[in-house]
């Protein structure tokens, strides 16, 4: 069955440091989305991608994030200057097409430490 | 905007018992409405799904029925099992979009033999 990947599955950075947070599809979804979880708290939306450009994005989603699908199949969250409140799980979402009823598909996470 | 409670874990239960996890929503509009489960190590996976008032989603044995009227999404299980264990979130999304997930904190169910 397809399932959606992130690497690295640990990164552990120190604060200031960018980092580039990896996820690949599903290969025919059009919908890619990226969320994050502190720990002990709820899973947070940050942003959403299609046809090459956000969709949506949170509050959270500041100019230090962007992202990007610099090939067919790669879809990056870049952090440009990682702050210690970073820290958190980070997953990487995608949905076939436009419909609500439509499932989001995850990826198994990557945990971002800032020290 | 939109919001998801849950009941706040962890939920300790003994293999075969009965298993309820509260869900409420705030939303306007007919939102979907999801319960997504992580198991220890694992990413988020759909566990059931709910599209519209009166909709009963099912999987594995568990249920949850869409109420309107109370604005809930509780998800029942008859008889836990220990593979059981892990954590549970209620999710809504807003109909007509392909918009964000809204979760609810995650309840983390204990189930020992």
């Amino acid at each position: 069955e397809p399932e959606v990947t992130q690497t690295p599955s640990h990164q552990v950075t120190q604060m200031g440091q960018e980092v580039i947070l990896r996820c690949v599809p599903i290969s025919n979804h059009l919908y890619f989305y990226w969320y994050r979880q502190i720990l002990g708290q709820k899973v947070e939306f940050l942003v959403s991608f299609y046809n090459n450009e956000i969709s949506e994005k949170s509050e959270i989603f500041d100019d230090q994030f962007s992202v990007e699908r610099p090939d067919g199949s790669n879809f990056t969250l870049k952090i440009r200057s990682t702050k210690l409140e970073d820290s958190a799980m980070y997953f990487c979402a995608s949905r076939a097409n436009t419909y609500s009823t439509d499932t989001q598909y995850f990826g198994p996470g990557t945990r971002l430490t800032v020290l | 905007g939109n919001s998801v409670t849950q009941m706040e874990g962890p939920v300790t239960l003994s293999e075969e018992a009965f298993l309820t996890i509260n869900c409420t929503y705030t939303a306007t509009g007919y939102p979907s409405l999801f319960w997504y489960v992580q198991y220890p190590g694992e990413g988020l996976q759909l566990l059931l799904k709910a599209t519209k008032a009166d909709d009963k989603g099912s999987n594995k044995g568990f249920e949850a029925t869409y109420r309107k009227e109370t604005t809930s999404f509780h998800l029942e299980k008859g008889s836990v099992q220990v593979s059981d264990s892990a954590v549970y979130f209620c999710a809504l999304t807003p109909t007509g979009t392909a918009s964000k997930l809204t979760f609810g904190t995650g309840t983390r169910l204990q189930v020992t033999l």
